[in-house]
């Protein structure tokens, strides 16, 4: 079946620039995504990528997707204390007409001031 | 607009009591979905429903009922808690046009 790792903790400090990385198993995911997720709080969507993209840009944020080698990574640029969380990387696979998603454990970022 | 909403926020259940976890929204969105969230294990889904009056079984659907009698509203039923259901259940919901699920703020059940 479908199956998403990513490593569970990263530790950055205020202002470097963090890489959160992921990958999934399913090689026809329409969609790939990253979520988001504060303590005591829901899951935030935070963008997704198309797999026929290379890399998709949104303000502090850059997503990679190796397609050949199924890794897909989020930088996060100038990394603030309010970037801390547990970050979700997520494939919509292929055929799923229930539009299911394939969650990995998370990430949990700290950001060290 | 209030989005996906949860209710109730946290519960405590005995052993083998039952309960129900509504979840509401006011996107029109035809698709729903209900997860639990375990320390190290990620997101699994439990159930889901492709529209008014049908429901599917996700991953780990053994334990728990579902409901989709209205498009706005999703409920999972735990007909008798058991201490491996204590969980954070979030329920989310997806447009057949959209990308994109959106998360509800969860619930938190402690089963004892």
């Amino acid at each position: 079946g479908e199956d998403v790792e990513q490593s569970l903790f990263l530790s950055v400090r205020e202002g470097d620039s963090s890489v959160i990385n992921c990958t999934y198993t399913d090689s026809s995911s329409t969609y790939l995504y990253w979520y988001k997720q504060e303590p005591g709080a829901g899951l935030q969507l935070l963008t997704y990528i198309f797999s026929n993209m290379d890399m998709k840009q949104d303000q502090r944020l850059t997503v990679l997707l190796n397609k050949k080698d199924k890794h897909l990574s989020l930088r996060i640029a100038d990394t603030q204390t309010g970037d801390s969380a547990i970050y979700f990387c997520a494939e919509s696979p292929s055929g799923a007409g229930s539009y299911q998603l394939t969650f990995g454990k998370g990430t949990k970022l700290s950001v060290i001031p | 607009n209030a989005g996906v909403t949860q209710t109730p926020k946290f519960r405590v259940l005995k052993t083998g009591q039952s309960m129900t976890l509504l979840c509401a929204q006011d996107m029109n969105h035809e698709y729903m979905y209900w997860y639990r969230q375990d320390p190290g294990m990620g997101l699994r889904l439990i159930h889901y429903s492709v529209g008014e009056g049908t429901t599917a079984k996700g991953e780990v659907p053994d334990g728990y009922n579902v409901s989709r009698l209205k498009k706005q509203n999703f409920l999972l039923g735990l007909e008798s808690a058991a201490p491996s259901q204590t969980s954070v259940y979030f329920c989310a919901t997806l447009a057949v046009n959209q990308e994109t699920q959106y998360f509800g703020p969860g619930t938190r059940l402690l089963v004892l």
